[in-house]
């Protein structure tokens, strides 16, 4: 049963471009959570998602940060127009259905994102 | 408002000593309380938790962790560290509370641990 996968490990970009970042949670989990490390700081809850629904977004930033679970695929968290600032490590974390709230998440290895 | 504190920005301890990293919670109602632990360069990998119980919690690689509601603490412990022991420990809390509760975890700021041979 392979782990929480995000890719790409490592991404670069200029300001002003687009950065999309991908997780895939473990097999028969439906609910997937974006975390986001700033440099020095712990992890920071950004947006939690079920297939096909934003359940609870009041850690993303209002402008430029937006997430999607499609039916099909990956959760994708896409940053518009990327700034100096946003460069951090961007950690997903998949959890099983239901409201268990004693299940622990799994975290991917995490994205990290260095904006030049 | 859900928070987490750990107190020591690092843990110096030497090897084959015993360890603890400290943490304090601040929740409503119920709350469940994990560690994980993060390597350089690597995702966070699950530690242990508490959910209900003995206050006593046992995890991977040899740690334990110590519930006590009256103090509102969950001190990480191991009795004899190892070097490879050396890492990024971070507490998190979940709180149950209501029906609005989405599941999110709120984390402290993390602790380094500083094993040395």
């Amino acid at each position: 049963n392979a782990g929480v996968m995000q890719n790409p490990r490592h991404l670069v970009r200029r300001r002003g471009q687009e950065a999309r970042l991908r997780c895939s949670p473990m097999k028969g989990h439906s609910h997937v959570y974006w975390y986001r490390q700033l440099p020095e700081e712990g992890l920071k809850f950004m947006v939690y998602l079920q297939k096909e629904n934003i359940i609870d977004e009041s850690g993303m930033p209002k402008e430029r940060f937006s997430a999607e679970f499609p039916k099909e695929g990956p959760s994708i968290l896409r940053i518009q127009q990327v700034v100096r600032g946003d460069s951090a490590a961007y950690f997903c974390a998949s959890s099983p259905p239901g409201r268990d709230r004693a299940s622990e998440a799994f975290f991917g290895q995490g994205t990290r994102l260095t904006v030049v | 408002a859900q928070s987490v504190a750990q107190p020591e920005d690092q843990v110096n301890v030497a090897e084959g000593n015993p360890l603890t990293v400290k943490c304090t919670y601040s929740v409503s109602g119920n709350p469940y309380l994990f560690w994980y632990v993060q390597y350089p360069n690597r995702g966070l990998q699950f530690l242990l938790k508490y959910i209900t119980g003995d206050n006593l919690v046992k995890g991977s690689y040899g740690f334990e962790a110590e519930f006590n509601k009256s103090q509102t603490s969950f001190h990480l412990k191991k009795p004899s560290a190892l070097v490879s022991d050396s890492a990024l420990y971070f507490c998190a809390v979940r709180d149950t509370h209501g029906s609005s509760n989405t599941g999110k975890l709120i984390f402290g700021q993390g602790t380094t641990l500083q094993v040395k041979p």
